[in-house]
């Protein structure tokens, strides 16, 4: 167990809608990651915050959306969904932002769009 | 920006012998190359890293080799058991590369 924890586990939705991906960093951990792995993509890195603040940007799309809270929980927003956002969503943390950081991993959240 | 190659993206072998995947990257600024397991179901899980500033690093049966001027590094397995069956993925950073499939044969 890593001491990140995500939620829901599962989730399956239908193409439009919207869902909102939860995340509690171990802790002391200041910084939250989160990635999508889908079969043919691997672990693609989409975005990371650091003390509520965003610090680095990767392929996240513009239908999504996160941000990190006061208490350092971080939520992903996916809006407007594809069946192609059906994917593994995992949100890790790290106890600071720099790129040196070892960063720990969630057990991750099932998305299906159907 | 980063960009991480790994290969091959599967390999089998058979009980006790060794595994080894590479991976190259292209960012010369990177300082930080962790090692992460993957079992089916489950979070990605750190298994060893190295920094830049050494060339090799070893914990038991796992080694990591790190060429600097060549921008690649490398993941040794040694004495392979079933249990070691599972995805592995290097990074550089906070960027994975695209993962490989190791399977051990009993």
């Amino acid at each position: 167990d890593s001491g990140v924890t995500q939620t829901p586990k599962h989730l399956i939705t239908a193409t439009g809608q919207r869902v909102t991906l939860r995340c509690s960093p171990r802790s002391g951990d200041l910084s939250v990651y989160w990635y999508q792995q889908s079969l043919d993509q691997g672990l693609q890195f989409l975005i990371q915050y650091y003390n509520g603040e965003e610090r680095a940007k990767g392929n996240i799309l513009e239908r999504f959306s996160a941000q990190q809270f006061p208490d350092l929980h971080s939520e992903l927003n996916l809006s407007s969904l594809e069946l192609g956002d059906s994917a593994l969503y995992f949100c890790a943390s790290s106890v600071a932002g720099g790129s040196g950081n070892t960063i720990y991993f969630g057990e991750g959240s099932w998305l299906t769009v159907v | 920006g980063e960009n991480v190659e790994q290969h091959p993206s599967t390999l089998s072998v058979q009980e006790g012998d060794s595994a080894v995947i590479k991976c190259t990257y292209s960012d010369s600024a990177s300082n930080y190359f962790p090692w992460y397991k993957q079992e089916l179901g489950k979070g990605p899980q750190l298994i060893i890293d190295i920094r830049s500033n050494v060339g090799e690093k070893k914990d038991q049966r796992i080694a990591v080799t790190l060429n600097k001027t060549a921008k690649h590094f490398s993941l040794h397995i040694t004495e392979t058991q079933p249990e070691d069956s599972a995805v592995y993925f290097c990074a550089a950073s906070t960027i994975f590369g695209q993962g490989t499939e190791l399977s051990v044969k009993p």
